[in-house]
């Protein structure tokens, strides 16, 4: 168990709906980031959150948000949703500002099915 | 753009037998590398991280990896393969993101 924890576990949704996603870190960690794992585009990173502020974007799609809240933990908000959409949705957290030589720890993942 | 490559879609192993997972990176400066595994329908969990000093790093669950330099690589090792590291392997180096190799699913044979 790495302490972070998300929710739901299982989502399944219609196209065009919209799903919120919840992760809460690690106790101590300022640092969220989130990640989708699909066959075929694999692990990519998508959006890094520090004490509330955005750090960093990837590959993260405009019907994509986030956000930090005060409490440290964050939502991933997809809408729009498109069959495409359907993978696993990881958050990691680590204790600082995202430095290279930070340790992210990783959730247990949301898995999300567009029908 | 920081990269890593594991070359190794699908390794298959026997029970008992050694293990060993290829990890190239691309990277400009000292890499910080990173394993992590994926066991079905689990997240990720970290094996082993290389920040700098010795090239040999040791994990949990009796993994080891080796830092090359000279060839660009960070290969994982297990001497003594149990059914239970059945998983997929990640290799990731961190350039303020993580990025992830395409993955090693490692299935193990009785």
């Amino acid at each position: 168990d790495s302490g972070v924890t998300q929710t739901p576990k299982h989502l399944i949704t219609a196209t065009g709906q919209r799903v919120t996603l919840r992760c809460s870190p690690r106790s101590g960690d300022l640092s969220v980031y989130w990640y989708q794992q699909s066959l075929d585009q694999g692990l990519q990173f998508l959006i890094h959150y520090y004490n509330g502020e955005e750090r960093a974007k990837g590959n993260i799609l405009e019907r994509f948000s986030a956000q930090q809240f005060p409490d440290l933990h964050s939502e991933l908000n997809l809408s729009s949703l498109e069959l495409g959409d359907s993978a696993l949705y990881f958050c990691a957290s680590s204790v600082g500002t995202g430095g290279t030589e930070e340790t992210q720890y990783f959730g247990p993942g949301t898995r999300l099915l567009v029908l | 753009a920081q990269s890593v490559t594991q070359p190794d879609i699908h390794i298959t192993v026997s029970e008992g037998a050694s293990l060993e997972l290829r990890c190239n990176y691309s990277y400009g400066a000292t890499p910080y590398l990173f394993w992590y595994v994926q066991s079905p329908g689990q997240g990720l969990q970290l094996l082993l991280k290389y920040f700098s000093g010795d090239t040999l790093v040791q994990g949990i669950k009796g993994f080891e990896a080796e830092f090359k330099r000279s060839q660009s690589s960070f290969n994982l090792r297990k001497p003594s393969v149990h059914w239970s590291d059945a998983a997929e392997y990640f290799c990731a180096v961190n350039d303020y993101k993580l990025s992830f190799g395409a993955g090693t699913t490692v299935t193990v044979r009785a």
